[in-house]
């Protein structure tokens, strides 16, 4: 069974620029979230899918992120402008349902300069 | 609000010693907890979780975990350590009142180890 993938691994960009990442979930799994983990701390979640709808993104910085995720299946993770504090690794989870085990992609690693 | 705290940033042991990583929990309401590894560049791997039941939970690679609901600890256990167990490992907790899955993580803690 495939696993969460995500791309890119890495990315670098300038401060003010615009980025975006790119999650496809494991077939199947209804519930998609994005985590940013800064480095030495733990994962943070920014965005919660059920299907293509937004269980919760009380901790996403709406003025300069976005996330959509069409037909329920891949999801989107835009930074508009990027700035320096938004370098970190950006994971994205999937599970069956809200109420099952999260299995988590690689990770892409922004840098942001 | 719940919150979790990973009582060690770095834990240095040596090969085959045993190793305990501390995490405490602050909630509420009755909770889920669960153990997360995390090796250089890759997401993170569930080690072991408690919903419900026997307190001692025993998870993959050896390691198990005793929930203690009147200490609020979670905390994970291996009686022999490998050089391959050298890892960030993560405490976190989900469920609560307003249960949407989401998992509220700790700050993380290394395990070094040393031949």
């Amino acid at each position: 069974e495939a696993g969460v993938a995500q791309s890119p691994r890495y990315k670098i960009i300038e401060k003010r620029q615009s980025v975006a990442f790119w999650c496809n979930p494991i077939s199947g799994h209804a519930t998609l979230y994005w985590y940013q983990q800064i480095l030495g701390q733990g994962p943070k979640l920014l965005i919660q899918f059920q299907n293509n709808g937004v269980v919760d993104d009380s901790q996403l910085p709406k003025d300069r992120f976005s996330a959509e995720r069409l037909k329920g299946v891949d999801s989107t993770l835009k930074i508009q402008p990027a700035k320096l504090e938004d370098s970190a690794v950006y994971l994205c989870a999937s599970s069956i349902t809200s109420y099952n085990e999260q299995f988590f992609g690689p990770g892409t690693r922004l840098t942001v300069l | 609000a719940q919150s979790v705290t990973q009582l060690d940033s770095q834990v240095p042991v040596f090969e085959e010693a045993p190793v305990e990583l501390r995490c405490n929990y602050s909630s509420s309401v009755s909770v889920y907890l669960f153990w997360y590894v995390q090796y250089p560049n890759q997401g993170l791997q569930l080690l072991l979780k408690y919903l419900s039941g026997s307190t001692l939970v025993k998870g993959i690679n050896g390691f198990e975990a005793e929930f203690n609901k009147s200490q609020t600890s979670f905390h994970l256990r291996k009686p022999s350590v490998h050089i391959s167990d050298t890892a960030e490992y993560f405490c976190a907790v989900s469920g609560g009142s307003s249960n949407t899955g989401k998992l509220i993580f700790g700050q993380g803690t290394t395990l070094q180890v040393k031949p």
